[in-house]
This record gives C-alpha cells, structure tokens and sequence, in this order.
C-alpha cells in the first residue's frame, strides 16, 4: 500500500484565492483526519470523519475552511478566501477504527498564502 | 476540555546517553497512548504505542511508561544516535479515536 498520499506537496498562492488540498486514505481505513501545523500553535485537529460523516469540526477555524469526503476514500480541505495566516503546513491521516486507532500520516501539503 | 502536556520542549544530550520526555493527560477515560517521531520537513510517524491496560513496553532502545493513577506516561531512548533527533510528539485518546497531542519534544543528540 502506497500509504496516505497528499497533493500538492507544496501551494504558494495569493491571498484571497482559493485552495484546496487533497487527500487519499490507506485503502479500506474509514477515519479521515485533517490536521494544520504552525510553529506557534503545534499540531492542530481541524476535522475528523468516520465513514465519510464529519464527526468533529470544532477544530476548524472559521466559515473560510471546509472539509469534505465525497466518498470513502477520498478527501478535500478547501480554504476560501485564503489569507497569510492559513500558511502553514496541512497533513491528513487515516485509520481503521476497528484495529485499535493507529493514525497514519500523508506527507502534508506545505501552503504559502503570500 | 481534555489536554496534554508534554516536557521538556527542548532537550539535548550526548550520544550513548539516555533521553526521557514526560507526557501528562487530563482526560482519564484515556485508553490509547501513541508517540510519533518527526524529522525536519517530515511526516509524524508512529514509533511505539501503549494501552491502558499495559505499564510499559519496550521496543529495542525505546520504551513507554504508563502511570494511570498519576496520569502520565513518558517515552525512554536509550544509547541515543545522532539519527534520534527529531521533533517527538505524545499524544492521548479515548474511545472517540481523537487524537489530543502535546506540543512536542525537540531532541538534539550531540555526536
């Protein structure tokens, strides 16, 4: 298995645009987590699913942040407006929540919001 | 609400020497404890996990402590090597599989 797979590893953009990061679970895993880390604030939950419902999303900053999973094994976190603030580096991780809630990490999308 | 606590932030020492990095958790319905390591520019990744129902567990020069009553388990790295360093993340969950993290260790192991 190919692990979680992040894209784009890397998105510099204006601000005011909008982004949006993807995500691919381990195959058959069923919790999806999105999470935001700074140097300031660490490592971050913004939102976790569990069969494609969003479970959590207390941790999602403000109305410009969305998360979505249109099926089972695919995910997007879309910023818009984005702005300086936003820059930061995003990982998602899955995990089969039978087998004991080992969370596995992707690669992580490094975002500048210049 | 639930919080981990993690010390010290930054830690330095000798190679061949031992490192201990302390986790406290607020939550005592806590039943998983994993630690991930993270190198610069990285991913977190899992090196060694423990269950609320162990007290400690090893795995060659690590190991994981667990105090239930105290509410605090710590990671153990011994004869550390300069490929140790790397930023160490504890992390605490209970039945819901969110994770609460600390706010990490940087380990520098001096050649």
């Amino acid at each position: 298995d190919a692990g979680v797979i992040q894209s784009p590893r890397h998105e510099v953009t204006e601000m005011g645009q909008e982004v949006t990061l993807r995500c691919k679970l381990i195959s058959g895993h069923n919790s999806l987590f999105w999470y935001r880390q700074t140097m300031m604030r660490g490592l971050e939950l913004l939102i976790y699913f569990n069969n494609n419902v969003p479970i959590d999303d207390s941790g999602m900053p403000e109305d410009r942040f969305s998360a979505k999973m249109p099926n089972a094994s695919f995910s997007t976190l879309k910023i818009q407006p984005s702005e300086p603030r936003d820059s930061a580096v995003y990982f998602c991780a899955s995990s089969l929540r039978d087998a004991g809630a080992i969370q596995y990490f992707g690669a992580g999308t490094r975002l500048s919001v210049l | 609400g639930e919080n981990v606590e993690q010390h010290p932030s930054t830690l330095s020492v000798q190679e061949g020497d031992s490192a201990v990095i302390k986790c406290t958790y607020s939550d005592s319905a806590s039943n998983y404890f994993p630690w991930y390591k993270q190198e610069l520019g990285k991913r977190p990744q899992l090196i060694i996990d423990i269950r609320s129902n162990v007290g400690e567990k090893k795995d060659q020069r690590i190991a994981v402590t667990l105090n239930k009553t105290a509410k605090h388990f710590s990671l153990h790295i011994t004869e550390t090597q300069p490929e140790d360093s790397a930023v160490y993340f504890c992390a605490a969950t209970s039945g819901t599989y969110k994770y609460i993290f600390g706010t990490g260790t940087r380990l520098k192991v001096l050649a």
